[in-house]
């Protein structure tokens, strides 16, 4: 059973591109959550997703940013007109119910905006 | 609003030292406690985890005991190993769905 997998690993963009995060939860998930990491700080929490659904984004920057998880295939995190300080790890997690459950963590998506 | 605040490290200890890092949160009512460990390059995996007051989870020689009356999830392990160097995250997760994590603590054991 393959774990959380995010791609792509490592992305860098210009000032001003768009970037795309992929987020393939582990099977039978149907929660998706996001998270971003900036330097030297700790995980904070972005969107939740279920399928086709956007739960909480309470925490996504109300421009430039937008996620989805759509009926099939990955959740997707967009980042329009990135700027330095978007700069940071990327994460995805999913869980199979929500709430309390334990949540599996990708690897990350590291962007560097250069 | 919840919180998590943890011990800010680096830590430094000798291989097969006691390890303590501190873990408070604020919550009301009865959060989820975690600890995750994030090993260089990798994403964070699920240390251990408490539900419910006065539980202790544990796992890889990790403990923590959550403690309503102090509001606490310290992390423990009674002899530390090269392998257990990574950054470790105290986390909880209450009504909602996110959970909150607090900054980290870089643990660094060396032989």
């Amino acid at each position: 059973n393959a774990g959380v997998m995010q791609n792509p690993r490592h992305l860098v963009r210009r000032r001003g591109q768009e970037a795309r995060l992929r987020c393939s939860p582990m099977k039978g998930h149907s929660h998706v959550y996001w998270y971003r990491q900036l330097p030297e700080e700790g995980l904070k929490f972005m969107v939740y997703l279920q399928k086709e659904n956007i739960i909480d984004e309470s925490g996504m920057p109300k421009e430039r940013f937008s996620a989805e998880f759509p009926k099939e295939g990955p959740s997707i995190l967009r980042i329009q007109q990135v700027v330095r300080g978007d700069s940071a790890a990327y994460f995805c997690a999913s869980s199979r119910s929500g709430g309390a459950d334990e949540a599996f963590f990708g690897q990350g998506t590291r962007l560097t905006v250069v | 609003g919840d919180s998590v605040t943890q011990m800010e490290g680096p830590v430094t200890l000798s291989e097969e030292a006691f390890l303590t890092i501190n873990c408070t949160y604020t919550a009301t009512g009865y959060p989820s406690l975690f600890w995750y460990v994030q090993y260089p390059g990798e994403g964070l995996q699920l240390l251990l985890k408490a539900t419910k007051a006065d539980d202790k989870g544990s796992n890889k020689g990790f403990e923590a005991t959550y403690r309503k009356e102090t509001t606490s999830f310290h992390l423990e392990k009674g002899s530390v190993q090269v392998s257990d160097s990574a950054v470790y995250f105290c986390a909880l997760i209450h009504t909602g769905n996110q959970f909150y994590f607090g900054t980290g603590t870089s643990l660094t054991v060396i032989p």
